[in-house]
C-alpha cells in the first residue's frame, strides 16, 4: 500500500510569515511528484511536476524541493499573503503505476492571516 | 487558458439510483481519471482512461462504476446503483503525455450526495 503523508494537517500563519510544509512518500519505485493548490469549489491547481532527486522549483513566492532518496519534499511559501490561503496537495506517482495515476496526501490547509 | 470541466457541480440522488457525473477533458489530452474524496479522507484514484479503453482501476472501481468516451470529448462516469457511502466529491483529470513531468489538470469536481 501506497502511504503519502503530509504534515501539518493544518496551520495559521500572519501575513507575511513565510511558512513550509512538507510531504512524505515511498521513496521506491518513484517516478514523480506533484504540488496542487486547492481552494474550496474550485479546481486543484497544478504547482509543480518534480521527477528528479535534488530538484527545485519556484513560481513566484512558492518553491519546493525534492529528495527521492529519502522519501520527502517540501514546499515553502515566502511572504505568505491572504490569497495563499487554501489547502495544499502532494501527490505521488510510482513507476508500476502503468496509467500514471496519484496518490494523494491528505492535505495541508494554510490560512493566512491578515 | 484550457480547463477540464464536470457537470453537475453537485448532485443529489437516492439510495439505489444510477448517475451519470459528465467530464469535459482538455481537448489534446490522451490519459484521462477519475479520483474521488470522501469528506475528511484522502483523494482516491479510481480509473484511468487511455486509447479508449480502461488502462487501470483501483478496487474501489467495482462493477457499479462503468466510464465511457462516448463522442471523442466527453468523459462520464456512471455508478449504477448508487449507496450511502458513494457520497463524496468526483474529480475528473486528464493528462496531455506519458511523459513523467507532464501535468494532470483537474476539474472542479462533482459534489455526489446519496441519501
Amino acid at each position: 500500500i501506497l502511504n503519502v503523508e503530509q504534515s501539518p494537517q493544518s496551520l495559521h500563519v500572519q501575513e507575511g510569515d513565510s511558512t513550509n510544509f512538507t510531504c512524505s512518500f515511498p521513496s521506491s519505485n518513484f517516478y514523480a511528484l506533484h504540488w496542487y493548490r486547492w481552494e474550496t469549489a474550485k479546481s486543484p491547481e497544478a504547482l509543480f511536476v518534480m521527477t528528479l532527486n535534488g530538484d527545485e522549483k519556484k513560481k513566484g513566492r512558492i518553491s519546493a524541493t525534492l529528495n527521492t532518496k529519502e522519501g520527502y519534499s517540501y514546499l515553502y511559501i515566502k511572504g505568505s499573503q491572504p490569497e495563499d490561503s487554501a489547502t495544499y496537495l502532494c501527490a505521488f506517482a510510482y513507476s508500476g503505476a502503468g496509467s500514471y495515476q496519484l496518490t494523494f496526501g491528505k492535505g495541508t490547509k494554510l490560512s493566512v492571516i491578515p | 487558458e484550457p480547463e477540464v470541466t464536470q457537470t453537475p457541480s453537485h448532485q443529489v440522488t437516492q439510495m439505489g439510483q444510477e448517475v451519470i457525473l459528465r467530464c469535459v477533458p482538455i481537448s489534446n489530452h490522451l490519459y484521462f481519471y477519475w479520483y474521488r474524496q470522501i469528506l475528511g479522507q484522502k483523494v482516491e484514484f479510481l480509473v484511468s482512461f487511455y486509447n479508449n479503453e480502461i488502462s487501470e482501476k483501483s478496487e474501489i472501481f467495482d462493477d457499479q462504476f462503468s466510464v465511457e468516451r462516448p463522442d471523442g470529448s466527453n468523459f462520464t462516469l456512471k455508478i449504477r446503483s448508487t449507496k450511502l457511502e458513494d457520497s463524496a466529491m468526483y474529480f475528473c483529470a486528464s493528462k496531455e503525455s506519458g511523459v513523467r513531468d507532464y501535468e494532470q489538470y483537474f476539474g472542479p469536481g462533482t459534489r455526489l450526495t446519496v441519501t
